[in-house]
């Protein structure tokens, strides 16, 4: 079935450090690919998104790239803060055509930002 | 925080009984969701619904039942078949298919523990 890696489980970075967090993707027909930010003891929050027809999009501090031909893609974090310790979720699902609007979530990566 | 709710926010439950869980939303969406949530494993999809009076098995159905008789409402009850139902909850909802990429909002969640 649908499945979807997602590396490392936990990432320690000090504060104004780069976090990379990195997902795969077994449905090659997945077209939509949401990351979810999780704060101790809240609720998974949409911070980006990105759609198969795009590269990379970026807002702010935070961007996303997918590589398509790999089954790749990313998060990237620029000038982490400690704000931004959480646990991020990828996910990846097929819209349209049919399909049943499944999001396959990955594991889940727990950043720390070390101040 | 407000348009999609879960109650009560915290559930103790004896082994062998049955326990219903909550989840409204006022967004006026087709589409809503339930899923588990494990340390290091992710969230799994337990049912999905994506219009009112139907509902699909998800990934982890077993042990689980649903029903969707108002588009506000999605209850999951968790049987005394579920064998390891310790775990957190969290409901989603979506606009639906029509929707084409759409996000899914979240609800606070419960945290279920069996005594």
């Amino acid at each position: 079935g649908e499945n979807v890696e997602q590396h490392p489980s936990t990432l320690s970075v000090q504060e104004g450090d780069s976090a990379v967090i990195k997902c795969t993707y077994s449905d090659s027909a997945s077209n939509y690919f949401p990351w979810y930010k999780q704060e101790l003891g809240k609720r998974p929050q949409l911070i980006i998104d990105i759609r198969s027809n795009v590269g990379e999009k970026k807002d702010q501090r935070i961007a996303v790239t997918l590589n398509k031909t790999a089954k790749h893609f990313s998060l990237h974090i620029t000038e982490t803060q400690p704000e931004d310790s959480a646990v991020y979720f990828c996910a990846a699902i097929r819209v349209g055509g049919g399909a049943t609007n499944k999001l396959i979530f990955g594991t889940g990566t727990l950043l720390a930002v070390q101040p | 925080d407000g348009g999609i709710t879960q109650s009560p926010k915290y559930l103790f439950r004896k082994e062998g009984q049955n326990v219903t869980l909550s989840c409204e939303q006022n967004l006026n969406h087709d589409a809503m969701y339930w899923y588990r949530q494990d340390p290091g494993q992710g969230l799994r999809l337990i049912y999905y619904s994506q219009i009112v009076n139907d509902f699909q098995k998800g990934d982890i159905a077993e042990g689980y039942s649903v029903s969707r008789e108002k588009k506000e409402s999605f209850p999951l009850t968790v049987t005394s078949a579920q064998k390891n139902p310790t775990a957190f909850y969290l409901c989603a909802s979506s606009i639906g298919l029509a929707g084409g990429y759409n996000e899914q909002f979240f609800g606070p969640g419960t945290r279920l523990t069996v005594l």
